[in-house]
Order: structure tokens, then sequence, then C-alpha cells
């Protein structure tokens, strides 16, 4: 089966303006995970899905920073009035529920880079 | 509280060696210590995962040793091949949430 899958891989744009980043998790995770990785880093927890809700938010940096999951599935992280220090990977991550619910399986992620 | 700490940053070792990567951490909570591997330009992928119950898991070519009252864990791997190179991050997790990762460690095998 598929894995994780995020788009586009790549997004370069310009300071002050506003992105979109996508994320396809496991057909069936009902968990959903937004990291960010800054050069030479780990990855640093964002938010926390559980279905369509947000049920930590506590890692989005300021109000910029937004995600959503409709449908439960699906999930886009918008930031709005992108920063030079925004540039990063973003990494989403989902995960089932069973036997090894704690693994997180995580996608390619998205290089953003603010110029 | 809330960091895990790893060492060392970086990490060169022959080929057929064994490569040693600490980590620490503070949180008691923390219930589940997984392994991941990143090759550049890809998300991390789970290599090897232990919970606090157990002070030692195998598999194949890598090892976890856990010492939960020095609040201690490392990954060992054995035979160390060209292709293990990559970033080795440790991470810990309390309850079915997110992970605190550790800052990485970037290790090189010889040929």
């Amino acid at each position: 089966g598929a894995g994780v899958s995020q788009t586009p891989s790549n997004k370069v744009t310009e300071k002050g303006k506003y992105v979109e980043l996508r994320c396809d998790p496991i057909s069936g995770h009902t968990a959903l995970y937004w990291y960010r990785q800054s050069l030479g880093q780990g990855p640093e927890f964002l938010i926390y899905f559980q279905g369509t809700g947000a049920a930590d938010d506590s890692g989005l940096p300021n109000d910029r920073f937004f995600a959503v999951r409709p449908e439960g599935s699906v999930s886009t992280l918008k930031i709005q009035r992108t920063e030079r220090g925004d540039s990063a990977v973003y990494l989403c991550a989902s995960r089932g529920t069973g036997t090894g619910h704690n693994e997180q399986f995580f996608g390619p992620g998205t290089r953003l880079t603010v110029l | 509280q809330q960091q895990v700490k790893q060492s060392p940053q970086s990490l060169i070792v022959q080929k057929g060696g064994i490569s040693i990567i600490n980590c620490a951490y503070e949180n008691t909570a923390f219930d589940y210590f997984p392994w991941y591997q990143q090759f550049p330009g890809k998300g991390p992928a789970l290599l090897i995962a232990i919970r606090p119950d157990v002070s030692e898991k195998k598999e194949g070519r890598f090892t976890i040793s856990f010492n939960k009252s020095a609040k201690q864990f490392s990954l060992h791997i054995m035979d160390s091949q060209p292709g293990d190179s990559a970033t080795y991050f440790c991470a810990a997790i309390s309850g079915t949430y997110k992970y605190i990762f550790g800052t990485g460690t970037r290790l090189k095998v010889l040929a």
C-alpha cells in the first residue's frame, strides 16, 4: 500500500507570501502529525490531529501557522506572511491504531525555502 | 524535561565495525523509545524501538540497550556497512502522540 505522501516536494516562496503544504496519510490512519525539521536538527513537533480535530497544537510557533484536516484524512499546513526563518523541511506522519500503535510513518517532507 | 539529548553529533566507522549512538532523557513519563533512520531527501523511517520494561532489544544487526535507572538508551549497529551511512535519530514518546526527537547523529561507514 502507499505510504504517506506530501506535496509539493519543494516550495520556494518570497517573504510575506502565503503557502499551503499538503499531506496524504496512509489510508485508515486516524492520527496525523506535522513536524518541522531545520537543517542539522531533529524533527520538532508542530501539531497532532486525531480524526478531524487538532488534539494538540502546542508546537505551532505562532499564529501565522495553521493546519486543518476537514475530513479526517488529508491535512493542509498553512503558513501566512512567510518569513525567512520558516525555511525548513516540513514532515507529515500518520499513525494507525491497535498493536504497535506508537509507530509513526513519515512522508518524504516538503522543503520550504523563503527568499 | 522534554528534551532528549543525543551524542555524538557525527560518527565515522570502518566497515565491519560497531557503531554506537547514545541518548539520554529526563521525563520519566516517556514510555516508548524508537530509533529512526533518515537518508538525504527522505523522511525518517523506523528502525527499531523499545519500551522501558525491557533492557535490550535486538533486530538483526541493530540492538537497543536501555538503562531505565540512568534514563539512557543506546543504539548499537553491529557489522556496520556503507549502506548504513545515514542520520540516526532517537526519540521518546509519552502516550500515543508527539515524538520528542534527539538532534541526530550523522553516521558514515567507510568501505
